[in-house]
């Protein structure tokens, strides 16, 4: 398997503009999760996906923020509009149940710049 | 809900000496622990990880930690870093509820 992948690898944007991440994680993984790096505030947890269904958005910052995964292969993150401070590195990954103790495996990330 | 906290946000020592990289939770419930690697403009890779049994882990890169219940903590140590180490690491807890936790991160730069 090739791993996580996600696209693109970095996007630069203007304010207001709309912006789609995407996410393909490892065939046969069913958790799925979508992270946010800022120097600020860390590696935050957006937003995590069982067997394609929503589990805990609790993290997503606000309603600019959704995510979908509409099949076990794809899943996106889109802010609408965006605003600089959504600048970041977004990070997918995905495992098997973590409550068995396996790791979760992270893509590259999607390094967005909103101008 | 579990928590992680790590100590130090920036950790730097030359080349060959040994490395401490301090990790606390906290969670009501059993745990497990991980320690991911990020190089510059990578993703995060899994170093080590601690389920159960033996408290010292032994992971890749001569990285290893030691989970110790009642002081609720995950260190990792290595005894003689190099260059080729300088980069993020991230402390991570998961229990039960399926998601994954981790903490600010520790920058080690190693020197010459």
């Amino acid at each position: 398997d090739a791993g996580v992948i996600q696209s693109p690898r970095h996007e630069v944007t203007e304010m207001g503009q709309e912006v789609t991440l995407r996410c393909k994680p490892i065939s046969g993984h069913d958790y799925l999760f979508w992270y946010r790096q800022t120097m600020m505030r860390g590696l935050e947890l957006l937003i995590y996906f069982n067997n394609n269904v929503p589990i805990d958005d609790s993290g997503m910052p606000e309603d600019r923020f959704s995510a979908k995964m509409p099949n076990a292969s794809f899943s996106t993150l889109k802010i609408q509009p965006s605003e600089p401070r959504d600048s970041a590195v977004y990070f997918c990954a995905s495992s098997l149940p973590l409550s068995t103790g396996t790791e979760a495996f992270f893509g590259q990330g999607t390094r967005l710049t909103v101008v | 809900a579990q928590s992680v906290t790590q100590l130090d946000s920036q950790v730097p020592v030359f080349e060959e000496a040994p490395v401490e990289l301090r990790c606390n939770y906290s969670s009501s419930v059993s745990v497990y622990l991980f320690w991911y690697v990020q190089y510059p403009n990578q993703g995060l890779q899994l170093l080590l990880k601690y389920l159960s049994g033996s408290t010292l882990v032994k992971g890749i890169n001569g990285f290893e930690a030691e989970f110790n219940k009642s002081q609720t903590s995950f260190h990792l140590r290595k005894p003689s870093v190099h260059i080729s180490d300088t980069a993020e690491y991230f402390c991570a807890v998961s229990d039960w509820s399926n998601d994954m936790r981790f903490g600010a991160g520790t920058r080690l730069t190693v020197k010459p």
